[in-house]
């Protein structure tokens, strides 16, 4: 089946901190991967993706790497702000059927 | 428009009370799906529409739940005789193809069954 598995948080790093947070995925076939981020008070949004292996997603200075060969997608970004406190949350969707796979979450709490 | 809407953004409803939630797409997008979250937890998957196919309704967790879409256009999300468990953020979100781009989802509404 398809399944997400995210590591679980909450994290707290100060300002400047190296940040990664794992996921690991189950899928048959070759799914998308996504991180998706939920700021406090605010609804999902996308930010980024990989569509095949070795794709790497990058956006704000967040990068996730597609790895076929460990089924991971890993969030890693080199220096946290303040302003990146939210959840992210690990998805993938299938290439095949219709379903959505989200993680259940890590929390991310960035301190000055 | 610019975004998906959900509305009421918050819904305060009585044990037993019938709620509806309703979600308005990204115009054009195809594809649309209800989730749930509960306080705390990842997303529940609740249901899956695509154009004019039959609706993926896998994810519903009882009869008391259903949804509607007419064509591409607005959904709706009916949870009759609502219990306290169903207290969730309900979240919609639209996409273009079946998703492998991402989706876009609403604010979402929190219901919170009393």
């Amino acid at each position: 089946g398809n399944s997400v598995t995210q590591m679980e948080g909450p994290v707290t790093l100060s300002e400047e901190a190296f940040l990664t947070i794992n996921c690991t995925y189950t899928a048959t076939g070759y799914p998308s991967l996504f991180w998706y981020v939920q700021y406090p008070g605010e609804g999902l949004q996308l930010l980024l993706k990989a569509t095949k292996a070795d794709d790497k997603g990058s956006n704000k200075g967040f990068e996730a790497t597609y790895r076929k060969e460990t089924t991971s997608f890993h969030l890693e970004k080199g220096s946290v702000q303040v302003s990146d406190s939210a959840v992210y949350f690990c998805a993938l969707t299938p290439n095949t059927g219709n379903q959505f796979y989200f993680g259940t979450g890590t929390s991310l709490t960035v301190i000055p | 428009g610019a975004g998906v809407s959900q509305s009421p953004s918050n819904k305060v409803t009585e044990k037993g009370k019938d709620v509806e939630l309703r979600c308005d797409p990204i115009s054009g997008h195809t594809a649309l799906y209800w989730y749930r979250q509960r306080l705390g937890q990842g997303l529940e998957f609740l249901i899956y529409f695509q154009g004019n196919s039959a609706p993926d309704k896998s994810g519903l967790p009882s009869d008391r739940f259903s949804a509607e879409r007419t064509g591409e256009s607005v959904s709706t999300l009916t949870i009759q005789r609502t219990q306290q468990e169903d207290s969730a953020v309900y979240l919609c979100a639209s996409s273009w193809d079946r998703g492998r781009g991402g989706y876009t989802f609403g604010s979402g509404t929190r219901l919170t069954v009393v």
